[in-house]
């Protein structure tokens, strides 16, 4: 079945940087556009960045945009998001997520997230 | 950008009851690109609904979506103790390319 676990998150302090991975397994990785969501503590979801499924294009959220660049190896199954000039505010639960579109027995179709990793914990702080 | 507001903020009701969640959109979202997933605590978020109205795997028939345009429902017939959790929409806009996610509603028990 799908598998999804991010590892690299830890302590930081502000400014310096961090690489988070997501190693993907039961599926075709080369076929589905990856995401990273996080959690701030206590707080609601808040989407970060996607990458298309062939590494093609990357678009972000304008909070993390020139500062946090996602990538992917298709060869190692393997998502990543290198996180540089870290703030206070970038504290949170990261997630990855897998991006598919899903369609029922009445020809509805959606786009969603239907697989996510039990996320990693980043804390930004001197 | 396009801006989800979900309603109420909380709900607090007894097992045995209907939820009725809203999530409104500021300007008109496809209903191909409004999802539904419901979080609990310390874990991840579970896909429910996608596509505004489809149930996603293994969801029991007891949670049902609808909606267009600007307003999406998403209800719980007869809530089960295991429905209390956070609940959140979301739309995937395509140009550009971005996720937005409502703010939550936390359904909780009365």
């Amino acid at each position: 079945q799908v598998h999804l676990v991010e590892s690299g998150g830890g302590v930081v302090q502000p400014g310096r940087s961090l690489r988070l991975s997501c190693a993907a397994s039961g599926f075709d990785f080369s076929d589905n556009g990856m995401h990273w969501v996080r959690q701030a503590p206590g707080k609601g979801l808040e989407w970060v960045a996607v990458i298309w499924h062939d590494g093609s294009s990357q678009y972000y959220a304008d909070s993390v945009k020139g500062r946090f660049t996602i990538s992917r190896d298709n060869s190692k199954n393997t998502l990543f998001l290198q996180m540089d000039s870290l703030r206070v505010e970038d504290t949170a639960v990261y997630y990855c997520a897998r991006s598919v579109w899903l369609s029922d027995s009445y020809g509805n179709r959606g786009y969603c997230f239907d697989y996510w990793g039990q996320g990693t914990l980043v804390t930004v702080s001197s | 950008e396009i801006v989800l507001t979900q309603s109420p903020g909380t709900l607090s009701l007894s097992p045995g009851e209907r939820a009725t969640l809203s999530c409104r959109a500021s300007q008109s979202v496809s209903s191909s690109y409004l999802a539904w997933y419901q979080q609990k605590p310390g874990q991840a978020p579970r896909l429910l609904i996608y596509g505004a109205s489809s149930r996603a795997t293994d969801i029991p028939d007891r949670f049902s979506g609808s909606g267009s345009g600007t307003d999406f429902t998403l209800t719980i017939s007869r809530l089960e103790p295991e429905d209390f959790a956070v609940y959140y929409c979301h739309q995937y806009g395509i140009s550009p390319p971005k996720i937005t996610f409502g703010q939550g509603t936390r359904l909780e028990i009365k």
